[in-house]
């Protein structure tokens, strides 16, 4: 089993839908959760964090975390052509040095 | 604030030669980060340093790779002799080692090895 794991897509909403981006990871020990958007040949960008359980909102963004259930989501609302990309999901335990990735979700949002 | 700097932004060379490439993290910022990014295997941590010194390097693929962190504003990673798989983008990011604190990445080098 992978540390973190979402589904690689391709994720393909229309223009002004709700795309909903899933992971799982299997460190109960988990403290911090990341998401991160990436372009198509640029770097991984930090977009939300959250580290208690329940919604977190920033602007058309809101992150979600269960924790009892090692769970996190994004959910994109209004979704525009910009927003297609690959969103990595990262979680980062005690320590507070290593951050494990997902292999990421493409999603494509058709105009 | 500046971000994380990344040299050279691309670099093609010839199997056989040596690579190094250069990362400065952000002012403060006490743990550092080596990527490798291909569309194969995704992105993978080759090692991480904390205060200068490498903490786990288990990612890193063969003895032909070699990073070093002489002091808080400098990282390199070396490959040598390159090979033509070698060919990826490389980044690196950076972060405080407090747990709720996020990596940032830097712009990577895409590195080709013909």
């Amino acid at each position: 089993q992978k540390e973190v794991e979402q589904n690689s897509g391709p994720l393909s909403v229309p223009e002004g839908a709700i795309a909903s981006l899933n992971c799982t990871y299997s460190d109960r020990g988990s403290q911090s959760f990341f998401w991160y958007r990436q372009y198509s040949g640029k770097s991984p960008e930090l977009i939300m964090f959250i580290y208690s359980n329940g919604d977190k909102e920033d602007g058309r963004f809101t992150a979600q975390l269960n924790k009892a259930s090692q769970y996190v989501s994004l959910l994109i609302r209004d979704s525009q052509p910009s927003d297609s990309a690959t969103y990595l999901c990262a979680v980062k335990g005690t320590g507070g040095f290593k951050t494990i990735f997902g292999a990421g979700t493409r999603l494509f949002v058709k105009a | 604030d500046a971000g994380v700097i990344q040299s050279p932004r691309h670099e093609v060379t010839e199997m056989g030669q040596e690579v190094t490439l250069r990362c400065k993290p952000i002012s403060g910022h006490n743990s550092l980060f080596w990527y490798r990014q291909t569309m194969m295997r995704g992105l993978e941590l080759l090692i991480y340093f904390n205060n200068n010194v490498p903490i786990d390097d288990s990612g890193m693929p063969e003895d032909r790779f070699s990073a070093k962190m002489p002091n808080a504003s400098f990282s390199t990673l070396k490959i040598q002799p390159s090979e033509p798989r070698d060919s990826a983008v490389y980044f690196c990011a950076s972060s405080h080692d407090r747990v709720n604190q996020p990596q940032h990445f830097g712009d990577g080098t895409r590195l080709s090895i013909l």
